[in-house]
Parts: C-alpha cells; sequence; structure tokens
C-alpha cells in the first residue's frame, strides 16, 4: 500500500508565476489536511478537505490560496502570483477517517514539497 | 496564545544517553491527543507515538516513551539509548477542533543533535 504521494517535490517559481501542488492521499483515506512549514518552524494548519468538500479552511490565507480534492485524481493546492514569502516546505497528510477527539486516528504524511520563489 | 510549547530549540546528547524532549500544551477540551513526530534533514514527517487524554498508561513504542503528564498539561518524550539517527528536528503536536474537523497544531520543535 503506497503512502501518501506529494508531487513534484521540489518546485521553484519566479515571483508572479503559479504554483501546482499534488498530493494523492492513501488508498482508502478520503480525508485529506494540507500544512505549511516555514524554515525553522512547525507546522501550521492550512486547509482539511474531505472528496469534494472543503471542510476547514481556516489556516489558508484570503487571497491567492485555494486547495481542491476532486471526486477523481489527486489534491491540488493551488497559490497564485506567489511572492517569496510563499517559500516554504507544504505537507499533504490524509486519514481514512476525520481526525476524533475519542479515538486514536493518525494522520500519514507525505513526503512535502518544496516551494522556492525567486 | 500557545497551545503547544516546546521550550528547548536544540539539545545535545552523547550516544547510548537517555533524552528527554519537553513539551506542554493548552487545552480546555477534556478530550484530546498528543503526537510526537520526527523530521529528519530529509525532511519528510516520521510518526513517532500517540497519547490519548484518557489512556490510563502512559505511551511506549520501541525506545521512545511519552511522560505524560496531565495535572501538568506535559506531554514529554523520553528516547532511549539514543543512537545517531535519533539527530533529527522533533515536533510535539495536539489534535484540537471541533468534531469531525480537527487538525493538528504544531510546537515549534526541538534539534536534537546525538554526538558520538
Amino acid at each position: 500500500n503506497a503512502g501518501v504521494m506529494q508531487n513534484p517535490r521540489h518546485l521553484v517559481r519566479r515571483r508572479g508565476q503559479e504554483a501546482r501542488l499534488r498530493c494523492s492521499p492513501m488508498k482508502g483515506h478520503s480525508h485529506v489536511y494540507w500544512y505549511r512549514q516555514l524554515p525553522e518552524e512547525g507546522l501550521k494548519f492550512m486547509v482539511y478537505l474531505q472528496k469534494e468538500n472543503i471542510i476547514d479552511e481556516s489556516g489558508m490565507p484570503k487571497e491567492r490560496f485555494s486547495a481542491e480534492f476532486p471526486k477523481e485524481g489527486p489534491s491540488i493546492l493551488r497559490i497564485q502570483q506567489v511572492v517569496r514569502g510563499d517559500s516554504a516546505a507544504y505537507f499533504c497528510a490524509s486519514s481514512p477517517l476525520p481526525l476524533q477527539q475519542s479515538s486514536y486516528n493518525e494522520q500519514f504524511f507525505g513526503p512535502g514539497t518544496r516551494l522556492t520563489v525567486l | 496564545a500557545q497551545k503547544i510549547t516546546q521550550t528547548q530549540p536544540g539539545m545535545f546528547v552523547q550516544e547510548k544517553e537517555a533524552v528527554t524532549l519537553d513539551c506542554t500544551y493548552d487545552t480546555s477540551d477534556p478530550s484530546y491527543g498528543l503526537f510526537w513526530y520526527k523530521q529528519p534533514s530529509s525532511g519528510e514527517m516520521i510518526f513517532l507515538i500517540y497519547q490519548g487524554s484518557y489512556d490510563q498508561q502512559n505511551a511506549t513504542e520501541g525506545r521512545y516513551s511519552l511522560n505524560f503528564q496531565k495535572a501538568r498539561k506535559s506531554a514529554n518524550l523520553v528516547i532511549s539509548a539514543s543512537q545517531l539517527g535519533d539527530s533529527a528536528m522533533y515536533f510535539c503536536a495536539m489534535r484540537e477542533g471541533i468534531q469531525g474537523a480537527q487538525k493538528l497544531v504544531f510546537g515549534q520543535g526541538t534539534r536534537l543533535t546525538i554526538n558520538p
């Protein structure tokens, strides 16, 4: 059973370009979470999606960022008109069920996409 | 307010010694979960150990154990018999949010260096 796949692993963009980050969850997982990690910091939650639905986007910047998880295909995190401050590692995690308060439920992380904005 | 606090930016330990990485958390929910992840220089996030707030015993996974002190709201990671391969960033995280829409909140991390 393949783990969470993310591509590309490294992405270089110039200011003003668009960045598209892809995440294929583990087989059978329908819950996807995106996190951003700035250099020397911990991961910060961005968005939680189920198939075709955004459940929680409270951590996502209001402008330039969007995410989707279509019925078929990977989840996409899209950053329009990138700026230098968007340079970070972006991690995707998946789980078979929503994280629950009352039971152990692990999120499986992908290897991350390292975005560099020149 | 910081939900997860890791007060040790860096730690240096001699190989084969035990090491404790500190983590304190803040929540008003009676039910919560605490996680530790390892991030080596290659960058991936590796799950190490989990502790549920209602678990009666401290979690253990091989050389990893979690010193869970609920009243103090601390969940320190203990690594016994440290190895060179343990050198990495270590993150403590807590599950938070409303039912059905929870996510992980991470601390700032501790960089652990094991010296030969």
